[in-house]
């Protein structure tokens, strides 16, 4: 079944503890990236990456890493979590993204995450 | 900068009823729009994508429509259940960006 994976799920975790959320997804996507969702201010994009070691910022970056050392894996790192970062976040991919492709996107299932 | 707008943000029908939820974008150079339904808590399911060219994409239910010169797409539910109750978004893609553009979405509920 082709789809897109996130784990943990669900994650409660204090101040400062580095954590990685895993995302992989098996269509063979090159665009991947991630979202976070909060109330109020809808969903925003965080990193996004056009394929294997390249990867740019998207419009909420502060306080997040990634990495696409593989082409079907896309880890969201917080080296230093705070309760700002409270959320929920999607990770997603599409075949291509570039200037002139169209594609759909394809969504995880969300990981909740909870910094105390 | 690409602004999106859905609404209204909440709808509430009784079931039977045929719906047609909006979503204005505000710079016409786009790629394609997709249409988003999200159970609360849970990921985003893919509905329709509309490519540029096109004027309307259809899968059971829902008619997605898209008027790229007035930056507008309607998305229409015939017969609304109680089971289409969700919140609804729409994505556009830009032309000269890599970040997608989503709207807020309408929060639907479809009672009995």
């Amino acid at each position: 079944e082709a789809q897109v994976t996130q784990n943990p799920r669900y994650l409660i975790t204090v101040t400062g503890k580095k954590l990685t959320v895993t995302c992989s997804q098996n269509m063979n996507h090159e665009y991947m990236s991630w979202y976070r969702q909060d109330p109020g201010l809808g969903l925003r994009q965080i990193y996004y990456s056009m394929n294997v070691e390249v990867t740019d910022k998207g419009d909420v970056p502060e306080g997040y890493k990634v990495s696409r050392k593989e082409k079907r894996n896309f880890p969201l790192i917080l080296e230093s979590p705070s309760p700002n970062q409270t959320s929920l976040y999607f990770c997603a991919s599409s075949l291509s993204w570039w200037q002139g492709d169209s594609y759909e996107q394809y969504f995880g299932p969300g990981t909740r995450l909870t910094v105390t | 900068k690409q602004e999106v707008t859905q609404i209204p943000a909440a709808l509430s029908v009784p079931e039977g009823e045929n719906l047609v939820l909006n979503c204005s974008f505000t710079d016409s150079a786009i790629y394609n729009l997709q249409w988003f339904r999200q159970d609360p808590g849970k990921g985003l399911t893919s509905l329709l994508l509309i490519q540029s060219s096109q004027r309307e994409q259809t899968s059971g239910r829902l008619n997605a429509s898209l008027d790229k010169s007035s930056g507008r797409s309607t998305l229409y539910i015939a017969a609304s259940q109680p089971g289409d109750s969700a919140t609804y978004l729409c994505a556009v893609k830009g032309r000269g960006s890599y970040i997608p553009t989503f709207g807020r979405g309408t929060s639907l509920i479809v009672h009995p």
